[in-house]
C-alpha cells in the first residue's frame, strides 16, 4: 500500500468551474506539501502545510492531521491551472515522499 | 536567471557509458537533494546533503553517486548507465527541511 494516495489521477473541468484535489497518507508526517509541475516540467511549490488552512490567490489547501487528509481547492479556475498537482509528505527531518499526482486539464 | 539550474538539460547516452548531471544554485541554500520521476510513479529520492561534507542516500541510491563540491554546487554521477536509469532527474535546495523545496528545471535522459 502506498504511504501517500492521490485522488482522482486525472480530472478535466470547464473554465469557472471549483476544483478540489485530495492526498490522502498513512504515516505519520511533520509537514505536507504541495506541488505544480508545469506541463513543461517544471516544478514550483504551492504549499507547505503542518496544520489548518493556507490560501494563496485562488489556491486553498487544507490538512486535517488527524484524519490524514488534505486538501487542494482551485477557485475559478482558469486554463492556465492545467497542470499536474503532487502532493508530498515531510517525515521526519527530510525526508520527502511524494504522491503519484493528478493530471489537472481546464478547458476553456 | 534561475536560482536552480540543471545541466545538461536533455542526454541521451548509451549503455555502459559514465554520465555526470550537474546542479548549481545561487540561493544560498545548505540542503541540496537530487530526485528522478518517472511515468506513473512519485518523485523519489536518490541522494541528498545538509552541508558540504555531509552526503546521505536517499530511497534508491544504488547505480548512482554524488559530489558536492561547494555549497552551490552538487553533481549526481550514474557510473555506468543502464536503459531503467532513463527518467527526468531533478535537482532541489531547501533551507530547512520543513521548509520550501526549491527545484531546477530537470534533466530528461535517455539511455539506450
Amino acid at each position: 500500500k502506498n504511504e501517500v494516495e492521490q485522488s482522482p489521477q486525472n480530472l478535466t473541468a470547464q473554465e469557472g468551474e471549483f476544483i478540489t484535489i485530495n492526498c490522502s497518507y498513512s504515516v505519520g508526517i511533520s509537514a505536507l506539501h504541495w506541488l505544480q509541475q508545469h506541463p513543461g516540467g517544471g516544478i514550483v511549490s504551492l504549499f507547505m502545510l503542518s496544520s489548518g488552512k493556507k490560501k494563496h490567490g485562488r489556491l486553498i489547501a487544507t490538512i486535517n492531521i488527524q484524519e490524514k487528509h488534505s486538501s487542494l481547492h482551485i477557485t475559478a479556475s482558469h486554463p492556465r491551472d492545467s497542470a499536474v498537482y503532487i502532493c508530498a509528505l515531510l517525515q521526519g527531518a527530510q525526508k520527502l515522499v511524494f504522491g503519484q499526482g493528478t493530471r489537472l486539464t481546464i478547458n476553456p | 536567471d534561475a536560482d536552480v539550474t540543471q545541466t545538461p538539460r536533455n542526454r541521451i547516452t548509451k549503455t555502459g557509458k559514465r554520465i555526470m548531471l550537474e546542479c548549481s544554485q545561487t540561493k544560498g541554500h545548505d540542503r541540496m537533494y537530487w530526485y528522478r520521476q518517472d511515468p506513473g510513479l512519485g518523485l523519489r529520492l536518490i541522494y541528498y546533503s545538509f552541508d558540504v561534507k555531509d552526503i546521505n542516500k536517499g530511497e534508491i541510491s544504488d547505480g548512482y553517486s554524488v559530489s558536492r563540491q561547494a555549497q552551490a554546487k552538487f553533481s549526481l554521477s550514474l557510473e555506468s548507465a543502464i536503459p531503467n536509469q532513463t527518467a527526468l532527474y531533478f535537482c532541489a535546495t531547501s533551507v530547512l527541511a520543513e521548509e520550501t523545496q526549491y527545484f531546477g528545471p530537470g534533466t530528461r535522459l535517455l539511455v539506450l
